[in-house]
């Protein structure tokens, strides 16, 4: 069985930082792209990064771009999300997910979705 | 500009079909790049629904299709029952962005 499993969310100020994790199991981590995406409250979803398999290539959504950083361990089956500079934008579930075909998991149609951790910006 | 539109909302009685529409661009499905579906209920994750425009995971029933031409797709619910209700996103990758792009939602409401 495929597990997904976030952690790491929690209250922080404007302009702080938290750092969530994501721990895979039940298929090889190592082969597939991973995501994060993202849910304020009552809104939609949105994708924020991406990080390829061997970590070579990664992307972000403008809003977040040079605030938050991806990255992955792949010896630990986790991805991350370093979020520094939060802004009250930035609040709501953030979700990890990858696609069951590894060869096309960057491109979306994500199979495996963890269950979030919420991600809470307030003075 | 890289945007997948979406109706906010689509209603229909037991029964009957809806569809939903998702418009793109030339930098996202206009490209070739595949659209796919999801089905969140409130309080969960998102579902896979539909994947690579037109096909489903296993258990998920055949009432859901999805098509797709030039720069827009679609997803069609024929047979529809009252535990479809639900939110409805398309997504696709884009070019511009360099990831991956949700549409804004769609709530469906069975009435």
């Amino acid at each position: 069985e495929v597990l997904l499993v976030e952690s790491g969310g929690g209250v922080a100020q404007p302009g702080g930082s938290l750092r969530l994790s994501c721990e895979a199991s039940g298929f090889t981590f190592g082969h597939h792209a991973m995501h994060w995406v993202r849910q304020a409250p009552g809104k939609g979803l949105q994708w924020v990064s991406l990080i390829s398999w061997d970590s070579s290539r990664v992307s972000y959504i403008g809003s977040v771009r040079g605030r938050f950083t991806i990255s992955r361990e792949n010896s630990k089956n986790s991805l991350y999300l370093e979020m520094n500079s939060l802004e009250t934008d930035d609040s709501g579930f953030y979700y990890c997910a990858t696609k069951a075909d590894r060869y096309t998991s960057a491109y979306g149609g994500f199979d495996f979705w963890g269950q979030g951790t919420l991600v809470s910006v307030s003075s | 500009q890289s945007v997948l539109t979406q109706p906010p909302s689509v209603s229909g009685a037991p029964g009957q079909r809806v569809t939903i529409t998702c418009t793109g661009s030339r930098s996202n499905i206009g490209t070739g790049y595949a659209v796919h579906w999801y089905q969140q209920l409130p309080g969960t994750a998102p579902k896979l629904l539909i994947y690579d425009n037109n096909s489903r995971p296993s258990g998920v029933p055949d009432r859901f299709s999805g098509s797709k031409s030039g720069t827009s797709a679609s997803l069609a619910i024929t047979g529809l029952q009252a535990e479809d209700e639900a939110d409805y996103y398309c997504q696709s990758y884009d070019n511009n962005l360099s990831g991956v792009l949700f549409g804004g939602g769609t709530k469906l409401t069975v009435l």
